[in-house]
């Protein structure tokens, strides 16, 4: 199984700053099966990015992805009040899906 | 409307079991790999299973240790998934999800959830 481990547990902001969230792979994830997902309290999780850099549709062009391998990267470009949430980082490039632990975005 | 709706969770308690369903609209549902995602309160997602679209392939998190199954209905544009042997640590808001078609295997669509509570 691999195992994502994201960083930082919180990331404290203030609106129209740049936040990037890092999310490391004990071995490294294959075919591009890499996303990152946003969720609200009492909501269900939103594909922001697939494979590892596409944005899904209707995702404003702030949101950005990159990285390969084991390292990966979401970046806010500048942060919206509707931003600050809870984001993961999925991988599925073996027949066992796995989730990051989350890393909080919340407001400086 | 692309929606997913899930039911069927409830309170059992530990060594019950479980049948959740997830009815499906607003898409052609037999083309389409379907997932169960978990997410225990306060905690973070956990995939649990995950059928493809004619049920060929069918793949389990470890450590369920063959206490659920998936299935799916495609006549009916329905998902489920039975559990047994429920324990207190299965307690969880439970989502089905859509794998998207050219997606990478990323989840597109994401049902409300459905809460679980395994208590005695």
């Amino acid at each position: 199984e691999i195992v994502l481990t994201q960083s930082p547990g919180t990331l404290s902001l203030s609106p129209g700053e740049r936040a990037s969230l890092s999310c490391r792979a004990s071995q490294s994830v294959s075919g591009n099966y890499f996303a990152w997902y946003q969720q609200k309290p009492g909501q269900a999780p939103r594909l922001l990015i697939y494979g590892v850099s596409r944005r899904a549709t209707g995702i404003p062009d702030r949101f950005s992805g990159s990285g390969s391998g084991t390292d990966f990267t979401l970046t806010i470009s500048r942060l919206e009040p509707e931003d600050f949430a809870v984001y993961y980082c999925q991988q599925s490039g073996t027949s066992q899906w796995t989730f990051g632990q989350g890393t909080k975005v919340e407001i400086k | 409307e692309v929606q997913l709706v899930e039911s069927g969770g409830g309170l059992v308690k530990p060594g019950g079991s479980l049948r959740l369903s997830c009815a499906a609209s607003g898409f052609t549902f037999s083309s389409y790999t379907l997932n169960w995602v978990r997410q225990a309160p306060g905690k973070g997602l956990e995939w649990v299973s995950s059928i493809t679209s004619t049920s060929s392939y069918i793949y389990y998190a470890d450590s369920l240790k063959g206490r659920f199954t998936i299935s799916r209905d495609n006549a009916k544009s329905s998902l489920f998934l039975q559990m047994n042997s429920l324990r207190v640590e299965d307690t969880a808001v439970y989502y089905c999800a859509r794998q998207g078609v050219y997606l990478a295997h990323a989840f597109d669509i994401w049902g409300q959830g459905t809460m679980v509570t395994v208590s005695s």
